[in-house]
């Protein structure tokens, strides 16, 4: 079975703080993605990845960055760390193309910014 | 670009009997379609996915009917069952992007 896995299920910051957020996936998965998910809205892509060092932004990137040094890692990063950034943050990989169906989640973050 | 949306944010059903749930998109080039389960804590699961090519399309107790009329598609759950609750959602593709919409939460009453 793929696995992608988020080193914390739970995670609370102060405003202002760097915040990593990690997702390991174990199938040698090309692409990569992550997500936040909010009530009322489907889920958003913030950014992705389709090989090492390589990253695109998705639809809502301002206030995030990405690095993806090893193909199974795959890294958010919010430098200064906003009240608007509470949210549900969801890891994704897939083997065939950013396009296709195969997308397998994480368990996903949920992050708080007090 | 293209919004998803579901058509109801909860559905509640009985054990055993059969579950629809809704999905409509605004895109006419949508071209490509699945349904995600996510329960409890848990990351979204794929369930069924269907081309804008094909009309239904059947699973293990799951069909998903696509009208592309009307922009509407649908998940039908057979018989179900209590680990069935969960949100249910959509995604369309269209170019080079899925779409998500916000979710039905099922819950089945035994």
């Amino acid at each position: 079975d793929v696995k992608v896995t988020q080193s914390s299920r739970y995670l609370v910051k102060r405003t202002g703080e760097k915040v990593f957020l990690e997702c390991v996936q174990d199938m040698d998965h090309e692409n990569m993605f992550w997500y936040r998910q909010d009530p009322g809205l489907g889920l958003r892509l913030i950014y992705f990845s389709y090989d090492v060092k390589m990253k695109e932004k998705g639809d809502i990137p301002e206030g995030y960055s990405v690095s993806r040094e090893k193909k199974e890692r795959f890294s958010l990063i919010l430098e200064s760390a906003s009240t608007n950034q509470t949210s549900m943050y969801l890891c994704a990989s897939s083997l065939l193309s950013k396009l296709a169906g195969d997308r397998y989640f994480g368990p996903g973050t949920r992050l708080t910014v007090l | 670009g293209e919004s998803v949306g579901l058509h109801l944010p909860t559905l509640s059903v009985q054990e055993g009997d059969n579950s629809i749930i809704n999905c409509a998109y605004s895109n006419s080039a949508s071209d490509y379609f699945i349904w995600y389960k996510q329960e409890s804590g848990k990351g979204p699961q794929f369930i069924i996915d269907i081309r804008s090519n094909m009309d239904k399309r059947q699973g293990q107790r799951v069909t998903v009917l696509l009208n592309k009329t009307v922009k509407h598609l649908s998940l039908q759950i057979a018989a179900t069952q209590p680990g069935d609750s969960a949100v249910y959602f959509c995604a369309a593709n269209t170019g080079n992007q899925f779409y998500f919409g916000t979710g039905t939460s099922l819950t089945v009453i035994p």
